[in-house]
């Protein structure tokens, strides 16, 4: 079965730390998601990546295809980005708006 | 104000008993989809649809109905509710050429 890894399932940061959270995926994709969901449940979308980098803001998602390995990395991070940060993905073997989602990081950064 | 709607909100509703969640989005939107979330399991597709009258199965689709004659609307339908599909439940939409998918606010279903 085609899986998704989230890694860590929970992290806890001091304000201005820097963050990585990483996603695992077993087989071929043809794109990866990040998303994020506010403690009161609330869903956004941050990225969508097929290969290389993106940045937007203190946050930056990379991806590598061969290692089939995704990283959200959030700098400089403050208590209003204490969330839960989901990946998905579309399996190249089937529709790319076919997602299959990760198990979430619950990030909580304090003062 | 662009946004996607979801309705009912909040759901409690007995074994059996046909419910429609309704979903619609306002900014012509060709892609919209249906996800349930559990703990312990996240997020999983129940169905999703490309366009007016084309609808596709995600992962879970056993036990939901879906319909897309408009493009604004994606209603979910439960014909016999059971009370596994105690969920909750997110519409999300996105333009076909653009991946960012804006989601609706979600519905608590209860079903006893």
């Amino acid at each position: 079965k085609n899986e998704v890894e989230q890694s860590p399932q929970n992290l806890t940061a001091q304000e201005g730390e820097f963050i990585t959270i990483n996603c695992s995926y077993s087989v071929g994709i043809s794109a990866l998601h990040w998303l994020q969901q506010h403690p009161g449940g609330g869903i956004v979308s941050l990225f969508m990546l097929s290969s290389g980098k993106k940045k937007h803001g203190r946050l930056i998602a990379t991806i590598n295809i061969q290692e089939k390995h995704s990283s959200l990395h959030i700098t400089a991070s403050h208590p209003r980005d204490s969330a839960v940060y989901i990946c998905a993905v579309g399996w190249s073997s089937g529709s790319a708006r076919q997602l299959t989602f990760g198990s979430g990081t619950q990030l909580t950064v304090l003062p | 104000e662009a946004q996607v709607t979801q309705n009912p909100r909040y759901l409690i509703t007995v074994t059996g008993k046909k419910l429609t969640v309704t979903c619609s989005q306002n900014m012509n939107h060709e892609y919209m989809s249906w996800y349930r979330q559990d703990p312990g399991l996240g997020l999983r597709q129940i169905y999703y649809s490309m366009n007016v009258e084309v609808t596709d199965k995600g992962d879970v689709p056993e036990g939901y109905k879906v319909s897309r004659k408009e493009k604004r609307n994606f209603p979910l339908i439960l014909e016999s509710p059971s009370p596994n599909q105690t969920s909750l439940y997110f519409c999300a939409s996105s333009w076909a050429y653009s991946y960012e998918q804006y989601f609706g606010p979600g519905t608590r279903l209860t079903v006893t």
